[in-house]
């Protein structure tokens, strides 16, 4: 099977820089991938992640160790818009499925 | 572009009713997936469809869960008879895999009371 660990709640201030981790147990890793949800909507695309190292789109970040089974997700000049859920989800090779974190909720306060 | 289409939005039904949940996924996208999402147990996948066959059922609770998918713009997920505990959130998603990359385009979700 597969399992996947992620912080349930995280809070930060508005300016400052946050990180979520994302620890993940599964045969076949192909890649991680991390999605936002804001409370009352729909899971959203933010990064992808095959390969070792950091992917940079804006004020995101994404990085995955494939030897350490890790992965995480940066976001920087955090901002109140910020608040929200992120789940890492891993593909798995031969399958086009996520299987998804439980998800973390990042509370950004002024 | 029109992004994933979910109706209704929001359904309130009594147990032992029928329930049909519909989506339209993303034009041009070959693979569709049926999530529900709920408090205890998070983001679940159900089943999912490429090119417009069961690939992965296995998510599926139980026999009152059924899904199917007649064309490319077209998916159901019904339920029957409902119960109380598929309360939930049930969001459908779409895809076009490229290169092993999978970044899947959800709809707004349908928020489903079963009284």
């Amino acid at each position: 099977g597969q399992s996947l660990e992620q912080p349930s709640e995280v809070t930060a201030v508005e300016g400052a820089i946050v990180q979520i981790n994302c620890t993940y147990q599964t045969s076949g890793f192909y890649g991680l991938s991390w999605y936002q949800q804001h409370d009352g909507g729909a899971p959203t695309f933010l990064s992808y992640n095959a390969l070792d190292g950091l992917e940079e789109t804006g004020r995101f970040s994404s990085f995955l160790s494939r030897s350490d089974s890790y992965g995480y997700l940066l976001l920087q000049e955090l901002q109140m818009k910020d608040s929200a859920s992120y789940f890492c989800a891993v593909i798995m090779v031969g399958f086009q499925k996520l299987v998804f974190g439980t998800g973390t909720r990042l509370l950004v306060s002024p | 572009d029109a992004g994933v289409i979910q109706s209704p939005r929001h359904e309130v039904t009594e147990m032992g009713q029928e329930v049909t949940l519909r989506c339209k996924p993303i034009s041009g996208h070959n693979s569709l997936f049926w999530y529900r999402q709920t408090m205890m147990r998070g983001l679940e996948l159900l089943i999912y469809f490429n090119n417009n066959v069961p690939i992965d059922d296995s998510g599926m609770p139980e026999d009152r869960f059924s899904a199917k998918m007649p064309n490319a713009s077209f998916s159901t997920l019904k339920i029957q008879p409902s119960e109380p505990r598929d309360s939930a959130v049930y969001f459908c998603a779409s895809s076009q895999p490229r290169g092993g990359e999978e970044t899947q385009y959800f709809g707004p979700g349908t928020r489903l009371l079963v009284l």
